[in-house]
C-alpha cells in the first residue's frame, strides 16, 4: 500500500510570484483535503476535493485554488503570494465520507 | 464554529515520568476526536482516535486519551514517557464543511524528553 506522497519537499519563490504543490494519495482513497501549517501552529484546513471537485472550503482567499484529478491525485495552486503565505502546506487523503485521514509529508514552501 | 484548544505549549519530562497533555474542544455535533504526533522530520501520525463507545481509548506506543464529554475534553496520557517519544502533538476535531470532513487542530503541543 503506497502513503500519500507530496512533492517538492522544498520551495522557495519571492512574494507575487504564483506556485504549484502537487499530492498523490493513499492506494484507494477518492478524497483529497490540503492544510497549512505555520510555523508553531496547528494545521488548518484550505479545502477538499472529491470528484475532481471543490466539495468544501476553509478560510482562505481565491487566490488558493486547486484541482483534482482522474487517478485521485491533487494540485495547490496559489497566486500573488505573500509573505504570510510562508509555511508548511499538507495534503491528506481519504474515501469520501470517512472522517479519517492520512497525512503526506508536506512541501515546506518559504516566500521571500 | 468549532474549535480546539491545547494549553500546554512546551512541556519537558525527564524519562519514565508521566504525561498528560491537555485538549478541549467545542462543537456542537457528533463528536470525532483524533491525537497526532509529528516526529522532527516526519509527517502527522495518528496516535489514537474516538468516534464513539468506550470513552478510554488505547492508541500506538502506549499511548491512551479519555473522552470526558462534560467537560469537552479529550486528553491524552502514557505513564511512562520515552526519549524517543520527544515531538509535537496534535489534538483534532472532525467536523463538516460543506460535504468535507475536515479537521480542525489545536496549536499543538511540543513534549521534550531529557535522558
Amino acid at each position: 500500500e503506497t502513503g500519500v506522497t507530496q512533492s517538492p519537499t522544498h520551495l522557495i519563490k519571492t512574494r507575487g510570484q504564483q506556485v504549484t504543490l502537487r499530492c498523490s494519495s493513499q492506494s484507494g482513497h477518492n478524497t483529497v483535503s490540503w492544510y497549512q501549517q505555520a510555523l508553531g501552529q496547528g494545521p488548518q484546513f484550505i479545502f477538499q476535493y472529491y470528484r475532481e471537485e471543490e466539495n468544501g472550503r476553509g478560510n482562505f482567499p481565491p487566490r488558493f485554488s486547486g484541482l483534482q484529478f482522474p487517478n485521485y491525485s491533487s494540485e495547490l495552486n496559489v497566486n500573488a503570494l505573500e509573505l504570510d503565505d510562508s509555511a508548511l502546506y499538507l495534503c491528506a487523503s481519504s474515501l469520501f465520507g470517512s472522517r479519517e485521514q492520512f497525512f503526506g509529508p508536506g512541501t515546506r514552501l518559504t516566500v521571500l | 464554529a468549532q474549535s480546539v484548544s491545547q494549553h500546554n505549549h512546551h512541556v519537558i519530562l525527564s524519562e519514565a515520568a508521566s504525561l498528560e497533555l491537555g485538549c478541549n474542544y467545542s462543537y456542537g455535533g457528533t463528536v470525532n476526536l483524533f491525537w497526532y504526533v509529528q516526529y522532527p522530520g516526519q509527517h502527522l501520525q495518528l496516535l489514537l482516535k474516538y468516534f464513539s463507545g468506550d470513552p478510554l481509548v488505547k492508541g500506538i506506543k502506549g499511548f491512551e486519551a479519555e473522552f470526558i464529554k462534560s467537560k469537552f475534553s479529550f486528553n491524552l496520557r502514557k505513564p511512562s514517557v520515552q526519549w524517543s517519544d520527544t515531538a509535537e502533538y496534535f489534538c483534532a476535531v472532525n467536523s463538516l464543511t460543506g460535504t468535507a470532513s475536515k479537521l480542525t487542530f489545536g496549536t499543538g503541543t511540543r513534549l521534550q524528553v531529557t535522558l
